[in-house]
């Protein structure tokens, strides 16, 4: 069964420094790796998607890359700002249905 | 605007009742979701759909059952709550062949 985890759970860094969150997951037999945002007791925001096809995506601030074979995902988040406290979960898709298996998630804080 | 939009932000319930939790998309989206988030657990599909009246269980259906009468229609029946279900439950859709997910803004459910 595909599992996917996210370290860290936790993260805390000052405004204006670049963020890094990682995903690895266990089956490199994917359809697509998504990446989400969640503000406190709301729903799941989508940022970014990646196709098996594709190394990396890219929207605004925001850049993740995609290695399969070694079944890995990094999310950058450059020059962050207060507005970007939130948790940040990775999903995997591994059927044609398109389900999800998600991440734990990484609960960051950006401190001004 | 693109969405999702689940009919209850907050509900509580008592032990026994059933609970329908609604769920509406305006994509014209093929696929909806069911899924639950709790603390330590992370989200958890219970059921998902893929055509109008076509239903697969997911992870953890024990407790619940679903129906989709129109495409852009998907409820979550909780047959005989009970305290476990406690939870927050969101609803999402996705279309091929990018399955892109849009999530709604989830119902927290409290059953006493």
């Amino acid at each position: 069964k595909q599992e996917v985890t996210q370290i860290p759970a936790a993260l805390s860094v000052p405004e204006g420094e670049n963020l890094v969150l990682n995903c690895s997951f266990t089956d490199s037999a994917i359809y697509n790796l998504q990446w989400f945002r969640q503000d406190p007791g709301k729903g799941l925001t989508s940022l970014l998607l990646i196709q098996s096809s594709q190394r990396e995506q890219t929207s605004g601030r925001l850049n993740a890359s995609l290695d399969k074979s070694s079944g890995r995902s990094t999310l950058y988040i450059a020059a962050s700002q207060p507005g970007d406290s939130a948790t940040y979960l990775c999903a995997v898709s591994t059927d044609s249905w398109g389900k999800l298996q998600f991440g734990a998630g990484t609960q960051v804080v950006v401190t001004p | 605007d693109v969405k999702v939009t689940q009919s209850s932000r907050y509900l509580v319930k008592r032990t026994g009742e059933k609970v329908f939790l609604e769920c509406v998309q305006d994509m014209d989206h093929e696929n909806m979701f069911w899924y639950r988030q709790d603390p330590g657990l992370g989200l958890r599909l219970i059921y998902f759909s893929y055509d109008v009246k076509m239903k697969e269980k997911g992870d953890i259906p024990e407790g619940y059952s679903v129906s989709r009468e129109k495409k852009e229609r998907f409820s979550l029946i909780l047959e005989s709550a009970s305290t476990n279900q406690t939870s927050m439950y969101l609803c999402a859709s996705s279309s091929p062949p990018v399955y892109g997910y849009t999530f709604g803004s989830g119902t927290r459910l409290t059953v006493v």
